[in-house]
């Protein structure tokens, strides 16, 4: 099976622009999770989205946003983009069926974003 | 306060050697917790997932603890491997709303 994969992996944005940021799934899993990761906060949890519904989200603000296509594909988007959005922005697939996070979840290899 | 503290934040061992890296949470009530490896410039690979019922599982040199009682895990590297250079992060789902709350990571770095 592919594993999950992330595009682009590297981008350049300026203060005030926008950005969106796509991730494919492993095929069959319809459970797709955002993760921000900073030097100074770790790995932070977005959202996660399954079966084309957000089913959880994280404390980022409204800039920060997502969906989730009927093929599992998955866009995160952030407006407005501030030099604190500078990071690596993960996604990770799972089954995850049950919602209760006890299946493995499988992370893409990022897209490093950085705002300047 | 981050509800998953880990220690040390970074170590340095001789290959060969075994290491042990601690996971404190505070998540409540717990569903499972989990460890991850993570190479520079890469994302996290899953090594175990423990449920508040088990209390150790093993994924080759990788033997993960966990103390529900006392909100305890800890992760045991055995024999290292240069490869066993990495990031690794502690990850605590809760009950009811699911939720991930992640550990800063400790820094492990093997040497020659």
């Amino acid at each position: 099976k592919a594993g999950v994969t992330q595009t682009p992996r590297y981008l350049i944005k300026t203060r005030g622009q926008q950005v969106t940021l796509s991730c494919s799934p492993i095929s069959g899993h319809r459970s797709v999770s955002w993760y921000q990761q900073t030097p100074g906060q770790g790995l932070q949890f977005l959202f996660e989205y399954f079966s084309e519904t957000q089913r959880n989200k994280g404390n980022f603000p409204g800039r920060f946003s997502g969906r989730q296509f009927s093929n599992s594909r998955s866009e995160m988007n952030v407006s407005t983009l501030e030099l604190g959005d500078s990071a690596l922005y993960l996604c990770a697939s799972s089954s995850n069926i049950a919602g209760d996070n006890t299946d493995t979840q499988y992370f893409g290899p990022g897209t490093r974003l950085t705002v300047l | 306060k981050n509800q998953v503290e880990q220690s040390p934040q970074s170590l340095i061992i001789l290959e060969g050697k075994n290491c042990t890296l601690q996971c404190n949470y505070t998540v409540s009530p717990f569903s499972n917790l989990r460890w991850y490896k993570q190479d520079t410039g890469r994302g996290p690979v899953s090594l175990t997932i423990m449920t508040f019922s088990e209390n150790t599982k093993s994924n080759g040199r990788y033997t993960a603890t966990l103390d529900a009682d006392t909100k305890q895990s800890s992760l045991h590297i055995t024999a290292s491997q240069l490869s066993d250079s990495a990031s690794y992060i502690c990850v605590v789902s809760g009950l009811n709303d699911y939720k991930l709350s992640f550990g800063a990571g400790t820094t492990v770095t093997v040497r020659a």
